[in-house]
């Protein structure tokens, strides 16, 4: 079983759309939980960082963490064409770990 | 501020051949890092570094060496290059709390 698993997608939704993104691990040592965006072409930006277990909320992004589950989430409301993008989940153990990234989901939002 | 800076943006490489992928970051960070990217596969850690005169192995190290000689530079050496070789490697750096910014990346050919 790999460490981060990803559904690869490809995601297409309608503008307006709620996106729920997800991610299956199974260290349960992972503490810090991350959502990167990559646009094509281009090097991937955090999006969403979360602590530990709970909610996180920026604007129209929801970061979702349930560590007796092992499952993370990020949704999209409103979406728009400009979220198209792949999103990549990532974690770690510690502080002093280096990340581990799942293979990423490709979204399209179609107007 | 230019952030994470690479070059070359893209490379052709006959098999054998070396090269050496550039890094530079203008944010003073410590911890900077190099992966490479396959369609559909996530981004992979090649090396990291956690200061100046510090270096360490990620999870794909083969046929890769790097140096960093300064806090702001973070140069990979191809030597030998092999078709397996082909991606696309970013060159990451790390702030606070535990974000990652990643440079354009560098598209690597090997024929």
């Amino acid at each position: 079983q790999k460490e981060v698993e990803q559904d690869p997608g490809p995601l297409s939704v309608p503008e307006g759309a709620i996106v729920s993104l997800n991610c299956t691990y199974s260290n349960s040592a992972f503490q810090y939980f991350m959502w990167y965006r990559q646009y094509s072409r281009k090097g991937p930006e955090l999006l969403m960082y979360t602590y530990s277990s709970g909610n996180k909320e920026d604007g129209r992004f929801t970061a979702q963490v349930d560590k007796s589950s092992k499952y993370i989430s990020l949704f999209i409301r409103d979406s728009q064409p400009s979220d198209s993008a792949t999103y990549l989940c990532a974690m770690k153990e510690g502080s002093q770990g280096n990340l581990i990234f799942g293979k990423g989901t490709k979204l399209s939002v179609k107007p | 501020n230019a952030g994470v800076t690479q070059t070359p943006k893209f490379r052709i490489l006959k098999i054998g051949q070396s090269m050496t992928l550039q890094c530079t970051q203008d944010m003073n960070h410590n911890y900077m890092y190099w992966y490479r990217q396959d369609p559909g596969m996530g981004l992979k850690l090649i090396y990291y570094s956690v200061g100046a005169g510090i270096t360490d192995k990620g999870e794909v190290p083969n046929g890769y060496n790097v140096s960093r000689s300064t806090t702001e530079d973070f140069p990979l050496r191809l030597e030998l290059a092999a078709p397996s070789q082909t991606s696309v490697y970013f060159c990451a750096s790390k702030g606070t709390p535990e974000t990652q910014y990643f440079g354009p990346g560098t598209r690597l050919l090997v024929l």
